[in-house]
């Protein structure tokens, strides 16, 4: 167990519709990363959050975004979804910013769109 | 472009053969270099983090080792609980993260 938790485990949902992935880090951790994970694709990297504060940005499109709450639990919201948003989406977190913090992942949300 | 990539794709093996897995990139000014472990169902694993040529880290039958452009995971004499898919990622500047897209290793007891 990496202690860090992911909710919904699944989701199915419409085209067209908006929908929200709640991740909560490991006790202590105060940075968040989201990360889409498609069949055909590795892993991609979308944003990052530390201590509350945006800090990076990867691939993320302009229909999603996230926030981190002072509680440090983090939101990734999708909006106007679309069949090619079906994937895995992983939270994962970590101690500090350094590259020498390993990221902790969640068992991710598995997004099926009809 | 920054990109990883990971060779081979699948790779099996007795229980007991020893191989390596090879993860390559262009990212310049690599800040890190992570491997990672992941079984189906399941986020991906932290095994190890390498930060510059040379270095090398063992774990039980794992070593990873890093060059200037790219990483070996060697496993030695592995065993069927080994079976796994293994990521590499790397840290680029502006705290960029790229993974490859993995090798699936199936040991055949």
């Amino acid at each position: 167990d990496s202690g860090v938790t992911q909710t919904p485990k699944h989701l199915i949902t419409a085209t067209g519709q908006r929908v929200t992935l709640r991740c909560s880090p490991r006790s202590g951790d105060l940075s968040v990363y989201w990360y889409q994970q498609s069949l055909d694709q590795g892993l991609q990297f979308l944003i990052q959050y530390y201590n509350g504060e945006e800090r990076a940005k990867g691939n993320i499109l302009e229909r999603f975004s996230a926030q981190q709450f002072p509680d440090l639990h983090s939101e990734l919201n999708l909006s106007s979804l679309e069949l090619g948003d079906s994937a895995l989406y992983f939270c994962a977190s970590s101690g500090r910013e350094g590259s020498d913090q390993p990221q902790h992942f969640g068992d991710g949300t598995r997004l099926s769109i009809l | 472009e920054d990109q990883v990539t990971q060779s081979p794709e699948a790779l099996r093996l007795q229980e007991g053969e020893s191989s390596s897995l090879n993860c390559s990139y262009t990212v310049s000014g690599l800040r890190g270099l992570f491997w990672y472990r992941q079984d189906p169902g399941k986020g991906p694993e932290f095994l190890f983090t390498l930060y510059s040529a040379g270095e090398e880290k063992e774990k039980e039958r794992l070593k990873a080792t890093l060059t200037k452009k790219e990483s070996f995971l060697h496993i030695t004499a592995p065993k069927p609980e080994d079976s796994a898919t293994y990521l590499c990622a790397v840290q680029a500047p502006g705290n960029q993260f790229y993974f490859g897209t993995g090798t699936s290793l199936t040991v055949i007891p």
